[in-house]
């Protein structure tokens, strides 16, 4: 079966374009996450979706970033006017409601902010 | 606030040597701790888990065990080999929370 999914795998832009991250999930799984990797940084968590339920955004950085997931599947991270520092790989994973240990990750997508 | 600190890498073993990595973690409460691994050009994925204080996680001959008295959960692996050559994240989970905090990783060679 399909895994997660992201798009695009690289995205280079240049500073204080917006850019569009989507994530494709594992059918019928309702959490849905995003996190960011950054050299040295390890793993930082941004935001969290759970079915229907308001989005759990305490991860994200700045009022720059945003997600929303739309019908409770595909899910879209956006980073307004980027900044250099917001190179990074951002990962997005899912999983069932029940089973929030045993998460799911896409392999990624590599932002590079010139 | 929640907070997972492992030690940093890289880690450089030669095959079949013993691998000990460090894992503390900070938390309000009573955590479920988790090992991920990341493989080279792959997805990262879960490797064990432990949900309360003494139980031990094991796959892949890997073993980590959930000390409360020392906030501890090191991995541990008798015999290593080159296939393991991975970045390992340390991770909790607040019982009441669904999102996963990770440490920074650390890097993992294996010499043939």
């Amino acid at each position: 079966g399909a895994g997660v999914s992201q798009s695009p795998s690289n995205k280079v832009t240049e500073k204080g374009k917006d850019v569009e991250l989507r994530c494709d999930p594992i059918s019928g799984h309702t959490a849905l996450y995003w996190y960011r990797q950054s050299l040295g940084q390890g793993l930082e968590f941004l935001i969290y979706f759970q079915g229907n339920s308001a989005p759990d955004k305490s991860g994200l950085p700045s009022d720059r970033f945003s997600a929303e997931r739309t019908g409770g599947s595909v899910s879209t991270l956006t980073i307004q006017r980027t900044q250099q520092e917001d190179s990074a790989v951002y990962l997005c994973a899912s999983s069932l409601a029940r089973t929030p240990d045993t998460q799911y990750f896409g392999p990624g997508t590599r932002l590079t902010v010139l | 606030g929640n907070s997972v600190t492992q030690m940093e890498g890289p880690v450089t073993l030669s095959e079949e040597a013993f691998l000990t990595i460090n894992c503390t973690y900070t938390a309000t409460g009573y955590p479920s701790l988790f090992w991920y691994v990341q493989y080279p050009g792959e997805g990262l994925q879960l490797l064990l888990k432990a949900t309360k204080a003494d139980d031990k996680g094991s796959n892949k001959g890997f073993e980590a065990t959930y000390r409360k008295e020392t906030t501890s959960f090191h991995l541990e692996k008798g015999s290593v080999q080159v296939s393991d050559s991975a970045v390992y994240f340390c991770a909790l989970r607040m019982n009441r929370d669904d999102k996963i905090i990770f440490g920074k990783g650390t890097r993992l060679h294996i010499l043939p």
